[in-house]
């Protein structure tokens, strides 16, 4: 079974609000990422969490604080975003890091900042 | 730094025709892994086939193969028998042995027509 699962599917938020996106996987794999994704372009890699501990920061504005609970669950929490954060997030889980492996992803959350 | 190149922004292919979908890529690692990913307008990006880079046997998924030129730094997406459901953002992507990031082409839009 090859599924990452993301809720919500769809986020309206204010730049005063106070969000989370969910990230689900039980495939047993050790290494979870956080990608955005704008209109038309690939997707740019946020974060990376391997064995629950932060990896990778790729510069992002605290305004995004990722979260690792378990193995099988990664989190994304929103606060005081702006409206160029508006964008499609993507979570994705490969076995190991470094990753021979494939990367999986899941559908993605549509976040809309007003 | 590493680069990998969608050289055709869209294409267009009947149904039941064949199409070939271009990527390059530029690195100096001896050990990496290439990809192609589908991303249907549900968003969801799916893996469509892997090739390892030490491997010189083209690698094949049913309609889907690849034609890897390692020295050229190519690798093409050759679709069979294209259907309405492979109407898609199809994105190359690569990450060496030892880098967990994906660095994905900026995707070719094929449209399928009938």
């Amino acid at each position: 079974d090859t599924e990452v699962t993301q809720t919500p599917k769809h986020l309206v938020m204010g730049m005063t609000n106070k969000k989370s996106l969910k990230c689900e996987q039980h495939m047993g794999h050790r290494a979870m990422y956080w990608y955005k994704q704008k209109a038309k372009k690939p997707p740019e890699l946020m974060f990376v969490y391997s064995y629950e501990k932060l990896s990778i920061n790729e510069s992002v504005p605290s305004r995004f604080s990722p979260e690792c609970p378990n193995s099988s669950l990664l989190n994304l929490h929103l606060h005081a975003l702006q409206p160029e954060d508006s964008a499609l997030y993507l979570c994705a889980s490969s076995q190991t890091l470094p990753s021979t492996d494939t990367q999986y992803f899941g559908p993605g959350t549509r976040l809309t900042v007003l | 730094a590493q680069t990998v190149t969608q050289s055709q922004p869209e294409m267009s292919v009947q149904e039941a025709e064949t199409v070939t979908l271009s990527c390059t890529y530029d690195t100096s690692e001896s050990d990496y892994y290439l990809f192609w990913y589908k991303q249907p307008p549900s968003r969801q990006m799916i893996l469509v086939i892997r090739q390892e880079a030490y491997k010189q046997q083209n690698a094949t998924e049913n309609r889907f193969s690849v034609n890897f030129q390692k020295a050229a730094k190519s690798f093409s997406l050759k679709i069979s028998d294209s259907q309405l459901g492979d109407a898609a953002m199809y994105f190359c992507a690569y990450h060496t042995g030892t880098a967990s990031k994906l660095t994905f082409g900026t995707g070719t839009r094929l449209q399928v027509t009938l």
